[in-house]
Order: structure tokens, then sequence, then C-alpha cells
């Protein structure tokens, strides 16, 4: 069973360039979350995504950034006009279930290191 | 959301048994305590989970007092390779996000 895919693992991008982030969860997952690491810090959460539906997007700035988890397909973080602000490494994570009578763990792919020129 | 504290940094040797304390003072009842690892330049890697007194996997055993307002993560007879970021994170079972602290950076030298 292949673990959280994402691509590309490296990004770089011009000032006012686009960004397009795009993860593939684990076989048999249906949540997927979004989190930002800037150097020497912690995971940042961003969105939390149910395949067609955004279910907590507290985290995401308010401009320039949006999430998609399409019915078919990977989850595409994209980020517009982007600043140097942006560099960061993005990690994407899934899980199985959310809630419940347990608490799932997340599964967190390599990540993709965004560096803005 | 509960906050949690820990400390900075810790060093240790190979063979060593490693302990890392986390408070959680305002923790609430249908709180989890959880704890991940992260090497660099990769995503962090769940370690182990409890609710309650301990609990033990092939990798960790977490010790989590009656009061539940701090756990302890030991990792038994640490190996170089366990050098790495290990996050103390509470979460509910109506949780989504994680709430990643700056976590506690482990050392471990020969």
């Amino acid at each position: 069973n292949a673990g959280v895919m994402q691509n590309p693992r490296h990004l770089v991008r011009r000032r006012g360039q686009e960004a397009r982030l795009r993860c593939s969860p684990m076989k048999g997952h249906s949540h997927v979350y979004w989190y930002r690491q800037l150097p020497e810090e912690g995971l940042k959460f961003m969105v939390y995504l149910q395949k067609e539906n955004i279910i907590d997007e507290s985290g995401m700035p308010k401009e320039r950034f949006s999430a998609e988890f399409p019915k078919e397909g990977p989850s595409i973080l994209r980020i517009q006009q982007v600043v140097r602000g942006d560099s960061a490494a993005y990690f994407c994570a899934s899980s199985r279930t959310s809630g419940g009578n347990s608490v799932d763990e997340q599964y967190f792919g390599p990540g993709t290191r965004l560096t803005v020129t | 959301l509960a906050k949690t504290t820990q400390p900075i940094s810790m060093d240790s040797y190979e063979g060593q048994e490693v302990n890392i304390t986390c408070s959680h003072n305002n923790i609430a009842t249908n709180d989890y305590i959880t704890w991940y690892q992260q090497f660099p330049s990769q995503g962090p890697r769940f370690i182990i989970q409890g609710y309650k007194t301990k609990v033990t996997n092939e990798v960790a055993s977490l010790f989590i007092p009656a009061d539940r307002k701090s756990s302890t993560l030991s990792l038994p007879r640490v190996s170089l390779s366990d050098t790495a970021v290990y996050y103390c994170l509470v979460l509910n079972q109506a949780g989504t996000a994680l709430i990643f602290g700056k976590g506690t950076t482990l050392s471990v030298s020969s």
C-alpha cells in the first residue's frame, strides 16, 4: 500500500507566478489535510478536505490560497501570485476517518518544498 | 484547544533511555495525547497515542498520570537514527487539524 504521495518534491517559482502542489492520499483514505512548515518551526494547519468538500479552512490565508479535493484525482493546493514569504515546506496528510470512537492517525507525505525567488 | 509545552531540545547517547515530558494543563475529558516524530526533510510520523495510564508499542511507551495534565514519551535504548524532532499533541475525537508546537529536538550521539 503506497503511502501519501506528493509532487513535485521541489518547486521553484518566481514572485507573481502560480504554484500548484498535488497530493494523493493513501488508498482508502478520504480525508486530506494540508500543513505548512517554515524553517525551524512546527507544522501549521491550513485546510482539511474530504472528497469534493472543504471541511475546515481556518488555517488558510484569506487571499491567494485555495485547495480542492475532486471526486477523481489528487488534492491540489494552489497558491496564486506567490511571494517570498510563501517559501516553505508544504505537507499533505491523509486519514481513513475523522472523529468517531477513536482518533485516527494522520499519515504524512514527504512534502513539497516551495522556493520563491 | 489544549496547549502543550515540551523542552526545546534534549541530548542523549546511544543505548540510553530517553524520556520527553509534555505538559498539557488544559487537557479536556475527550482529548487524546499523541506523539509524532519528524526527521529532517520528511513529513511527521505517528509514534504513539494514549488516553490514560500507560501505552506501549514496538517503538515507545507513553506514560500518562491520573490527572492527565502531562505525559512522558519514553524511548528505550536510543540509537543515532532516533535523532529527530518529537511533537506532543493533544486532540479530541472530533478533532481534525493537528496543532504542532515547535517540538523537542532530540540529538543522539555515539
